[in-house]
């Protein structure tokens, strides 16, 4: 079993839309959980962090952790089609990457 | 806003030859870190540099890799001898004190031929 898996997408939701974005992990050491939004050619950008379980709003994103699941998601409300991106999970002790979601946000 | 830059933006090479890859972290921040991503691949991490030495790296990060913080404001990788397999982006990221809170620079392109 990968230690992160995340459905690589694409994800094609219209424009004003809830999206949700999730990963999936094996390593129950991880505590810290973040997201990353990269655009096409672009170095990753970190949009949130949350440590442990339990939720997190920033604006229109959401984070939630769910430890006892293994499951971690992403929630972008209001979806704009500049939020079309790459979003990319990661955890850790020592920090594991998801291989990214690709989310196209249609006007 | 304070940001990571990394030269060049795009490095050819051939197979065989050394490259460094620069970066030039936040100011204010302590901790640096190297990654790279092969095209359609995930992000993954090469090592972690704190105090002038090396604090972790990967199984990625072998005797052909090395880094250094020559000054005061850069951080370089260096592949002395670069094979097929490390074309990728390679990132430089920094954070002022946790991990968990990185800063990306834009990339650098290597293609080695």
């Amino acid at each position: 079993q990968k230690e992160v898996e995340q459905d690589p997408g694409p994800l094609s939701v219209p424009e004003g839309a809830i999206v949700s974005l999730n990963c999936t992990y094996s390593n129950s050491a991880f505590q810290y959980f973040m997201w990353y939004r990269q655009y096409s050619r672009k170095g990753p950008e970190l949009l949130m962090y949350t440590y442990s379980s339990g939720n997190k709003e920033d604006g229109r994103f959401t984070a939630q952790v769910d430890k006892s699941s293994k499951y971690i998601s992403l929630f972008i409300r209001d979806s704009q089609p500049s939020d079309s991106a790459t979003y990319l999970c990661a955890m850790m002790d020592k920090i594991i990457f998801g291989k990214g979601t690709r989310l196209h946000i249609l006007p | 806003e304070p940001e990571v830059t990394q030269t060049p933006s795009h490095q050819v090479t051939q197979m065989g030859q050394e490259v460094i890859l620069r970066c030039v972290p936040i100011s204010n921040h302590l901790y640096f870190y190297w990654y790279r991503q092969i095209l359609g691949q995930k992000v993954e991490f090469l090592v972690s540099f704190y105090n002038n030495e090396i604090s972790e790296k990967s199984e990625i990060f072998d005797d052909q890799f090395s880094v250094e913080r020559p000054d005061g404001s850069n951080f370089t990788l260096k592949i002395r001898s670069t094979k097929l397999e490390d074309s990728a982006m390679y990132f430089c990221a920094s954070s002022e004190v946790t991990a968990y809170e990185q800063y990306f620079g834009p990339g650098t392109r290597l293609t080695v031929t």
